[in-house]
């Protein structure tokens, strides 16, 4: 069965500096997808990054980018020059080819951003 | 606007009450989703539809949960007879076809059952 584990419940980072969210996930599939969504205090979900299993390099996205450990299974969130509007809540999340690509979520980290 | 509309953004009912949540998805987008999220988790899935047709409905928690999407593009996410468990944010997502194209989630609805 496929899990996404976020062993961060919450983290605390000051303004500017980067932070790095923790994901580990666990899957026998070959293929899979990996994305990161940011939900708000308002509740939306916000698609922030994707990983694709096969791909050779690190997604990146303007400040965010993904520090993917394939032997690890590890997908970790970097998030440079924290801006105050950052805090919010971050989730992991998987699926794979061949399935309808309905995600599997992690538990989320909750971040927050000091000036 | 152009992302994905749910409406109402809030619902509450009483505890025996019919609901239905409505998801009006991305232009274009073939795949819909239909997810819960319990305050403090992350979603779950609940359902999944390419067009009209609903390939997926392995998450749906109950019998008194169905949903639809009759012309491929507004669903409808209908509780029966709700009880106190159902309280939760449903989420719709949209996507193009294929498993790398993220989901685009709406705003959700938050549901309250007295």
């Amino acid at each position: 069965a496929q899990k996404i584990t976020q062993t961060q419940p919450g983290m605390f980072v000051q303004e500017k500096e980067a932070v790095t969210l923790d994901c580990t996930y666990d899957t026998s599939d070959p293929s899979y997808g990996l994305f990161w969504y940011k939900q708000p205090s308002s509740g939306e979900m916000i698609f922030l990054i994707y990983q694709g299993s096969y791909d050779q390099q690190n997604a990146t996205e303007g400040r965010y980018s993904l520090n993917f450990q394939k032997a690890r299974k590890s997908a970790n969130l970097v998030i440079s020059a924290s801006q105050l509007g950052d805090s919010a809540m971050y989730f992991c999340a998987m699926n794979r080819r061949g399935s309808q690509g309905n995600l599997i979520f992690g538990k989320g980290t909750k971040l927050s951003v000091k000036p | 606007g152009a992302g994905v509309s749910q409406s109402p953004r809030y619902k509450v009912a009483k505890r025996g009450q019919d609901v239905a949540l409505r998801c009006d998805p991305i232009s274009g987008h073939v795949s819909l989703f239909w997810y819960q999220q319990a305050l403090g988790q992350g979603p779950e899935f609940l359902t999944y539809f390419q067009n009209e047709a609903q390939l997926d409905k392995s998450g749906l928690p109950s019998d008194r949960f169905f949903a639809e999407r009759p012309e491929g593009s507004v669903s409808t996410l209908k509780i029966q007879r709700t009880q106190q468990e159902d309280s939760a944010v449903y989420l719709c997502a949209s996507s193009l076809e294929g498993f790398n194209q993220p989901q685009h989630f709406g705003d959700g609805t938050r549901l309250s059952i007295l």
